[in-house]
């Protein structure tokens, strides 16, 4: 089974801080990608990555970087959090380039920014 | 933006019950895809239908396609408890998945 591990399940963090959120996949997929989710707008995406140090910006970008070192290690990045970035953030993967194939997610990190 | 959007955005029914969501979308698509998310956990992938396929089942769940109509239905039929959750449909976008805003199935023993 594809299996999609992020690193925290809760995070609560406080304003102004650096926080890393890492996802790791085991299954050597191309595609990567970070959502946040929100009540009332669905899923989000941040960024996403189809290739080692490869990334491309996705819808809401501003606030975040991301890394991509390693093929089955993608990482999130608040430069400095702020409490607009409180949400739950979810890590995805995906195989190949078409469009058919399913995405496999983690479990979510739920951050807090007080 | 090629974002889907469901209907109704809340549903409860009672076990036994069938439950049916809608999705609409605003672009052409290759495929659409279904996920569905129990509380506060990550998507779990349903069901892809192909833009050349009108219906799809598998199991309990029963997916049509409408691309005149650029819309989808997910019908669960028979629902349990254990169905409980937001579901999502999702279209092919460039080099990305979109996903609607959901909907969320309450089922009451």
């Amino acid at each position: 089974d594809v299996k999609v591990t992020q690193s925290s399940r809760y995070l609560v963090k406080r304003t102004g801080e650096k926080v890393f959120l890492e996802c790791v996949q085991d299954m050597d997929h191309e595609n990567m990608f970070w959502y946040r989710q929100d009540p009332g707008l669905g899923l989000r995406l941040i960024y996403f990555s189809y290739d080692v140090k490869m990334k491309e910006k996705g819808d809401i970008p501003e606030g975040y970087s991301v890394s991509r070192e390693k093929k089955e290690r993608f990482s999130l990045i608040l430069e400095s959090a702020s409490t607009n970035q409180t949400s739950m953030y979810l890590c995805a993967s995906r195989p190949g380039t078409s469009g058919s194939y399913e995405q496999y997610f983690g479990p979510g990190t739920r951050l807090t920014v007080t | 933006s090629q974002q889907g959007e469901e209907d109704p955005q809340a549903l409860s029914i009672q076990e036994g019950e069938n439950a049916t969501m809608n999705c609409s979308y605003k672009t052409s698509i290759n495929n659409l895809q279904w996920y569905r998310q129990n509380s506060g956990r990550g998507l779990v992938h349903l069901i892809l239908i192909r833009s050349n396929e009108r219906e799809k089942h598998s199991g309990r769940l029963r997916v049509t396609l409408d691309t005149s109509k650029k819309s989808s239905s997910l019908l669960i039929t028979a629902s349990r408890a254990a169905d409980t959750a937001s579901y999502f449909c999702a279209t092919w976008g460039f080099q990305k998945l979109v996903f609607g805003t959901g909907t969320r199935l309450l089922v009451s023993p």
